[in-house]
């Protein structure tokens, strides 16, 4: 079975930073792209970063400033996404997704970790 | 920056056809992907490349594209149909981003 699992979310103060990570199993993870998308209570998708297969093509969502940076390891099937200067509008859950290359469909997608920006 | 418009919302009742239209500025030059969304579960992919459906959904899902339209068209649509849906494109027009429709609730009545 095809699977990405995320974790690392929990409960930070606004500033803080925090490491999510997402381990693949179940497939030829330095093939594929990956991304992470979030989606806040209440709200819609939004997409965050992506990262080719080999890492040499990098992407952000417009709304990070520069404050997400997104890396992988194809030894250990891992992507991570590394967030600082935390507010509360970054409160969601923070899905990974694979998708066939950049630009193409997420077709497989983790069930999420929430992370909570909260004094 | 591209931007892809839904109808908060389509009720339709069991067994009849739902339309979920995504409309973006000649969106019909982009590959549009749909997700569906239901709560406290992962997003599912059910259609990408704007009519191709993944291994495993049913062909009641069906996908278009043209113009300044897509659509996504549930026939026969079931109560475990209701959900959130979203559209979902790559815009390499103004740097390289991907962009998510804001999302229609189907309602089956």
């Amino acid at each position: 079975e095809e699977k990405l699992v995320e974790s690392g979310g929990g409960l930070v103060k606004p500033g803080g930073s925090l490491r999510l990570s997402c381990v693949a199993s179940g497939f030829t993870f330095r093939r594929y792209s990956l991304n992470w998308v979030r989606q806040a209570p209440g709200e819609g998708l939004e997409w965050v970063s992506s990262i080719s297969d080999k890492s040499d093509y990098i992407y952000y969502g417009d709304s990070l400033k520069g404050r997400f940076t997104i890396s992988r390891d194809n030894a250990r099937n891992a992507v991570y996404l590394q967030m600082s200067s935390l507010t509360p509008e970054d409160t969601a859950i923070y899905y990974c997704a694979r998708g066939a290359g950049i630009g193409h469909a997420f077709n497989v997608w983790g069930q999420g970790t929430m992370v909570t920006v909260s004094s | 920056s591209y931007v892809l418009t839904q109808p908060s919302s389509v009720s339709v009742a069991p067994g009849q056809t739902a339309r979920i239209t995504c409309e973006g500025n000649n969106i019909g030059n982009k590959n549009v992907h749909w997700h569906q969304v239901k709560p406290g579960q992962a997003p599912v992919l059910v259609v990408y490349d704007d009519k191709d459906r993944p291994s495993g959904i049913p062909g009641r899902f069906t996908g278009s594209n043209s113009g300044n339209t897509a659509t996504l068209t549930i026939s026969r649509v079931e109560v475990g149909d209701e959900a959130d849906y979203y559209c979902q494109v790559w815009d390499s027009s103004s740097g390289h981003h991907y962009v998510f429709g804001p999302g229609t609730t189907v309602t089956v009545l």
